[in-house]
């Protein structure tokens, strides 16, 4: 089972307003991802790091919203000015060293923009 | 660019009965193919993965063979149980760390 721990489970903003929400990946995972999974069940790539590092991100991510995985402390990933838009399950998910493409997901937080 | 198509967005099955999902994907990278399941409000979870041509992977009775000729990694399994029915995504990772997900197959499995 994995162990990637993500809060809070439930997240309800009103439009404009900041949402963040965070993630600490499995003990020894270097690589860490954010997905956008929507009312469909598509997942959207958000972002990914590698440690401490920006390995890609998408546009979207780059104008609203905001990322990091600091030293000893849990990754998170903001919206700067919440939209209805960006109502879904935000997901992430960590991988081994060297098996970057097995992903170990966290429960998601499910972001509600009224 | 990178794909990965799952044609059925359900399936619906009586328990005991086999069930193949189907997978295909486009890549001009050597691919690595997974399958995910998620259920009803919880994470998605890796259930299957392989990256060698030919060769038959298998978990918790689900079994899948990764074809690069025809460019498929469809999943089955010989007997569903009601406790399979869920979300099943396929995966395909691809240069450097990106992994695209396809659509998603809702099996649903009745009594």
């Amino acid at each position: 089972n994995s162990k990637v721990i993500q809060t809070p489970r439930y997240l309800v903003k009103g439009q404009g307003q900041k949402a963040k929400m965070r993630c600490i990946p499995e003990k020894g995972h270097p690589v860490v991802f954010w997905y956008q999974q929507n009312k469909n069940n598509e997942f959207k790539f958000l972002i990914n790091f590698q440690n401490q590092e920006v390995l890609q991100q998408i546009d979207m991510t780059e104008k609203r919203f905001s990322a990091e995985c600091p030293s000893n402390s849990p990754c998170s990933l903001e919206i700067q000015s919440s939209e209805a838009g960006d109502s879904a399950l935000y997901l992430c998910a960590s991988s081994p060293q060297g098996r970057s493409y097995e992903q170990y997901f966290g429960p998601g937080t499910r972001l509600t923009v009224l | 660019g990178d794909s990965v198509t799952q044609t059925e967005g359900l399936v619906t099955l009586t328990k005991g009965l086999p069930v193949m999902l189907n997978c295909t994907y486009q890549t001009t990278y050597s691919p690595f193919l997974f399958w995910y399941v998620q259920h009803l409000n919880e994470a998605p979870k890796l259930l299957l993965k392989s990256s060698t041509d030919n060769k038959r992977t298998e978990h918790q009775g689900f079994y899948a063979t990764l074809h690069k000729s025809s460019s498929s990694f469809h999943l089955q399994k010989s007997s569903v149980q009601l406790s399979d029915s869920a979300l099943y995504f396929c995966a395909l990772g691809t240069g450097g760390y990106k992994v695209v997900f396809g659509s998603g197959t809702r099996l649903l499995v009745s009594p």
